[in-house]
């Protein structure tokens, strides 16, 4: 059974910060993606990798970076942690050739 | 630019019809649909590839209008079952990696 696992469920930080959120696929999908879903602006693009160690931009990147040093595992790491930054943070993965995409359950993100 | 879906929000009650309609200022090489239940991470619902296609099962259909850059999803007599927030979205094999998703959608049904 597919399964993609985000590290917390509820994680609260404060100002200033440095963050890191952790996904891990077990379907060996070359694709993988953060997103972050606000209400009224359904989901955002930040990050997404193409391969280990390859990664691009989506449309919201700024004060966010990213990891991927093996093909199972995504990182989203924000340097500085802002309030503006509070929100629900999916990652999902796609098999590469593929189209669906498969999510995690999200990590909700409070920053104090 | 992602794309916007209308309406924002939608009520209805058990055995009632709704329509949901994408809209991308992009041209659109196929679109996904997807369905989030509170709480819950979103699911697959179907993709559609070519303009033109309709796809779906007898109660849960969508059509693909790649001139208009449009989509729409109908939901015939709707179930308890079909409440949560409804995503388009466009991206992958057909046009690129870049997986963007529309505004949302958030319907309740009511019994």
């Amino acid at each position: 059974d597919v399964k993609v696992t985000q590290s917390s469920r509820y994680l609260v930080k404060r100002t200033g910060e440095k963050v890191f959120l952790e996904c891990v696929q077990d379907m060996d999908h070359e694709n993988m993606f953060w997103y972050r879903q606000d209400p009224g602006l359904g989901l955002r693009l930040i990050y997404f990798s193409y391969d280990v160690k390859m990664k691009e931009k989506g449309d919201i990147p700024e004060g966010y970076s990213v990891s991927r040093e093996k093909k199972e595992r995504f990182s989203l790491i924000l340097e500085s942690a802002s309030t503006n930054q509070t929100s629900m943070y999916l990652c999902a993965s796609v098999m590469g050739g593929g189209d669906t995409q498969y999510f995690g359950p999200g990590t909700r993100l409070t920053v104090l | 630019q992602q794309p916007v879906q209308s309406p924002q929000a939608v009520i209805l009650r058990e055995g009632e019809d709704a329509v949901i309609n994408c809209s991308s200022s992009k041209a659109l090489y196929s679109v996904h649909w997807y369905r989030q239940k509170h709480g819950e991470a979103p699911v697959f619902l179907m993709i559609l590839l070519k303009g033109g296609e309709q796809k779906g099962h007898e109660k849960i259909s969508a059509s693909f209008n790649e001139k208009k850059q449009q989509s729409s999803l109908y939901l015939t007599a709707s179930q308890l079952s079909y409440s949560g927030t409804y995503f388009c979205g466009t991206g992958g094999t057909s046009g690129t990696y870049k997986y963007i998703f529309g505004t949302g959608t958030r319907l309740k049904v009511l019994a």
